[in-house]
């Protein structure tokens, strides 16, 4: 297996609303990400877990929530969050410094 | 940290016709990658060049790089519609943190 699999692809959401993205591989790499995009933007670093311990925090405001349950799950816990705040989020894994990407949840907030 | 500086920022071309972008990166590598993404699709990992590498192919693509300007080319030959995405040099960064720059936009014409 060497996808990375993410889950909703798109996702609506309210700004009162608690939401969770979800992401998983099984491709035994120990160091997972969460990027966020704007439209015609690059993806801008959030996260890093590193053997399932947050490694890098790029200063996120705290609606946005990381969790790394195991070596293969990361999910992003989303909380009162902002229109500003709609992007495409995309979870990453690595291994010999290549980046494997998922196909994104598109996430709006209204 | 550091991310590659891509140029130009857009590019457009006729299918059939060669596609050149370039990277520019600011402290020492010994490795630099390319990735593509398709329109709100995640990033996908083209080629990884060594710093002790001159020129590397892969099908279509061929990514040279210059350590001594610092510089990188991708250069995609006979290029297709389904070429049209944005694609993205990576210089790695410590650790597991990487940047990605603006990226370059290539539109091919059918």
């Amino acid at each position: 297996d060497t996808e990375v699999t993410q889950t909703p692809k798109h996702l609506v959401m309210g700004m009162t609303n608690k939401k969770s993205l979800k992401c998983e591989q099984h491709m035994g790499h120990r160091a997972m990400y969460w990027y966020k995009q704007k439209a015609k933007k690059p993806p801008e670093l959030m996260f890093v877990y590193s053997y399932e311990k947050l490694s890098i925090n790029e200063s996120v405001p705290s609606r946005f929530s990381p969790e790394c349950p195991n070596s293969s799950l990361l999910n992003l816990h989303l909380h009162a969050l902002q229109p500003e705040d709609s992007a495409l989020y995309l979870c990453a894994s690595t291994e010999n410094e290549k980046l494997f990407f998922g196909s994104g949840t598109q996430l709006s907030v209204l | 940290s550091q991310q590659g500086e891509e140029d130009p920022q857009a590019l457009s071309i006729q299918e059939g016709e060669n596609a050149t972008m370039n990277c520019s990166y600011k402290t020492s590598i010994n490795n630099l990658q390319w990735y593509r993404q398709n329109s709100g699709r995640g990033l996908v990992h083209l080629i990884l060049i060594r710093s002790n590498e001159r020129e590397k192919h892969s099908g279509r693509l061929r990514v040279t790089l210059d350590t001594s300007k610092k510089s990188s080319s991708l250069l995609i030959t006979a290029s297709r519609a389904a070429d049209t995405a944005s694609y993205f040099c990576a210089p790695p960064s410590r650790g597991f943190k990487t940047i990605f720059g603006a990226g370059t936009r290539l539109f091919v014409k059918a």
